[in-house]
């Protein structure tokens, strides 16, 4: 399997609080994109960055991407509790371009 | 409105029976694709479709069947030949390939039990 890794697998923070969510990924990629997922429900997507963008941002959200590293970082600002998912970054790969590839994810948990 | 539906939202099945596990979408996307996902883990790939009377495996595609003769519809047969079926099932679709920048818009899923 090449899925990527999530870090940390689980974050539990207090309302107001930022919440960083980091991606490792193994390929050349052409895009990423995060999604989320309620318990139980379908994913839904967030954002997504291609592979010569830096840096999104999308309301309370900023993902930052950094190919030389392989990695890309999710922050939400001032988190609430009805931010409380699973976040999951998905990539693209240059050379199959036909589907995405899916993270571990992370479990946050934001206390009211 | 526009969306992706899947049923049942909840299917039990005796070992040794196949189910089909339905997906539609009224999104006029030409691709969809079929994922499982275990307790805490992420999706990994079953199948997909880029066009109507055509699909690919996926990286777990052991034990199951796809077909896709209409545009909207892309349902799913779990087989008696796989092994542990228990999982989380979601459907997702695309305008197109993933390379192009496209986003994947899920279903509310459909959780499979063998009893």
């Amino acid at each position: 399997s090449q899925q990527g890794e999530e870090d940390p697998q689980a974050l539990s923070i207090q309302e107001g609080e930022n919440a960083t969510m980091n991606c490792s990924y193994k390929t050349s990629i052409n895009n990423l994109q995060w999604y989320r997922q309620n318990s139980g429900r379908g994913l839904v997507h967030l954002i997504l960055i291609r592979s010569n963008e830096r840096e999104k941002h999308s309301g309370r959200l900023r993902v930052t991407l950094d190919t030389s590293k392989k990695s890309s970082s999710l922050l939400i600002t001032a988190s609430r509790a009805a931010d409380t998912a699973s976040y999951f970054c998905a990539t693209a790969d240059s050379y199959n371009t036909d589907k995405l590839i899916f993270g571990t994810g992370t479990r946050l948990q934001v206390f009211p | 409105d526009g969306g992706i539906t899947q049923s049942p939202k909840y299917l039990f099945r005796k070992e040794g029976q196949n189910v089909t596990l339905s997906c539609e979408q009224n999104l006029n996307h030409d691709a969809m694709y079929w994922y499982r996902q275990d307790p805490g883990q992420g999706l990994r790939l079953i199948y997909y479709s880029q066009i109507v009377n055509d699909f690919q495996k996926g990286d777990i595609a052991e034990g199951y069947s796809v077909s896709r003769e209409k545009k909207e519809s892309f349902p799913l047969t779990v087989t008696s030949a796989q092994k542990n079926p228990t999982a989380f099932y979601l459907c997702a679709s695309s305008i197109g390939l993933a390379g192009d920048y496209n986003e994947q818009f899920f279903g509310p899923g459909t959780r499979l039990t063998v009893l």
